[in-house]
């Protein structure tokens, strides 16, 4: 079945810091790819998506690009603030059958220290 | 304004005691998904639904159910409660899957 497997942490990081977090995927065919956002006592916030191959999603100076040939989503930013601290969550969709669901990674808690 | 509301946001039970968490939409969308979020296990996918009258199991299905009535509307219910579903839920909502999913704010269970 499908999976998306994502670095674990915490990730601890001072202000300014460069940032990644990997994400790597298993699925068949060509799902759609996604960065969600968990802020402390909040649901989660659509980050940025890729729906295809190559595509770059983008947003608050984050940045992760679907890459086909090694089945990751990167996480990246250049330099983060304390209010980038959050909950990071990568998932997938994917069509299976007709029916449609979203499978997460199991999170990647971030920590920004000023 | 475009939201996801879920209710109640807390709520403490005893095993056994049948429960119903509530979520709405009102952004008109056809899908819907409700997620148990864990430590250390992330969010895993209970129900969902396509639209009005097609619900689908996700990957942990057992102990709950899920009815889809009307578009706006999407209640989670548990029959018979028990410890190991304590846990934060989240029900959201999209367009199509490729779209944005809105999540609610979450309902924080605790079944002792």
């Amino acid at each position: 079945g499908d999976s998306v497997t994502q670095m674990e942490g915490p990730v601890t990081l001072s202000e300014e810091a460069c940032l990644t977090i990997n994400c790597t995927y298993t699925a068949t065919g060509y799902p759609s790819l996604f960065w969600y956002v968990q802020y402390p006592g909040e649901g989660l916030q659509l980050l940025l998506k890729a729906t295809k191959a190559d595509d770059k999603g983008s947003n608050k100076g984050f940045e992760a690009t679907y890459r086909k040939e090694t089945t990751s989503f990167h996480l990246e930013k250049g330099s983060v603030q304390v209010s980038d601290s959050a909950v990071y969550f990568c998932a997938l969709g994917h069509l299976q059958g007709g029916s449609e669901k979203l499978v997460f990674g199991k999170g990647t808690k971030l920590t920004v220290n000023p | 304004e475009a939201q996801v509301t879920q209710n109640p946001r807390y709520l403490i039970t005893v095993t056994g005691k049948k429960l119903t968490v509530t979520c709405s939409q009102n952004m008109n969308h056809e899908y819907m998904s409700w997620y148990r979020q864990d430590p250390g296990l992330g969010l895993r996918q209970i129900y969902y639904s396509m639209n009005v009258e097609v619900t689908d199991k996700g990957d942990v299905p057992e102990g709950y159910k899920v009815s889809r009535k009307e578009k706006r509307n999407f209640p989670l219910i548990l029959e018979s409660p028990s410890p190991n579903q304590t846990s934060l839920y989240f029900c959201a909502s999209a367009g199509t899957l490729n779209n944005e999913q809105f999540f609610g704010p979450g309902t924080r269970l605790t079944v002792l």
